[in-house]
């Protein structure tokens, strides 16, 4: 499958725990997106990287969320002292460098459901 | 900052009908423009796009949209929908380096 992958697919945790979601972009992507989605609703930029950097992060809902992407290649984001608002669907998607080329579309992964009991 | 407005939330259609799924956007500039399905319990998938050029796209599977610039708008449409059409549709725009959606629709075509 050469499609974006997350793992896990599925997350249940306890408020006040730290959960970390792990996104592997399409191999010749060199951009990173974080976006959350919840129910009803479109999904909502959070980050995104172009190769390890992170050129966006203003987004990020608050302190208790951060992205990295140290290689250039995974991403992992992390959520600190989950809440009950913290519970979404977490998407991941890639881009090839020039997002202005055609085909230079954005590409999803299947998302990590994040549950906060 | 942009928006993305779709303005039905439920459609429900009966297979061989036609579709008109309405999307305006906020930006005045330069903007990308996309429409992305969700079939149940699959991940996002791009039907079609417009960077630039003929306002009329195609897409897959018989889609397609048009971009009318003096009315922010990029409705999608399709002549004659089948059940296999049944999913959740998401109007999207990108005018920097993230994609803003809108609260999708959802469509349901009975056979």
């Amino acid at each position: 499958d050469t499609g974006v992958s997350q793992d896990p697919r599925h997350k249940i945790t306890k408020r006040g725990q730290n959960v970390t979601f792990r996104c592997d972009p399409i191999s010749e992507h060199n951009r990173l997106y974080w976006y959350r989605q919840t129910l009803g609703q479109g999904p909502e930029f959070l980050t995104y990287f172009q190769n390890e950097a992170q050129l966006e992060k203003s987004r990020l809902l608050s302190d208790r969320f951060s992205a990295e992407r140290p290689k250039g290649s995974f991403s992992t984001l992390e959520i600190q002292r989950t809440e009950q608002g913290d519970s979404a669907m977490y998407l991941c998607a890639s881009s090839p460098r020039d997002r202005r080329a055609l085909g230079a579309e954005q590409y999803f992964g299947p998302g990590t459901r994040l549950t906060v009991t | 900052a942009q928006s993305v407005s779709q303005h039905n939330h439920h459609v429900i259609l009966s297979e061989a009908a036609s579709l008109e799924l309405g999307c305006n956007y906020s930006y005045g500039g330069t903007v990308n423009l996309f429409w992305y399905v969700q079939y149940p319990g699959q991940h996002l998938q791009l039907l079609l796009k417009y960077f630039s050029g003929d306002p009329l796209v195609k897409g897959i599977k018989g889609f397609e949209a048009e971009f009318i610039k003096s009315k922010f708008s990029f409705n999608l449409r399709k002549p004659s929908v089948q059940w296999s059409d049944t999913a959740e549709y998401f109007c999207a725009s990108d005018a920097g380096n993230m994609l803003t959606f809108g609260g999708g629709t959802r469509l349901m075509v009975k056979p």
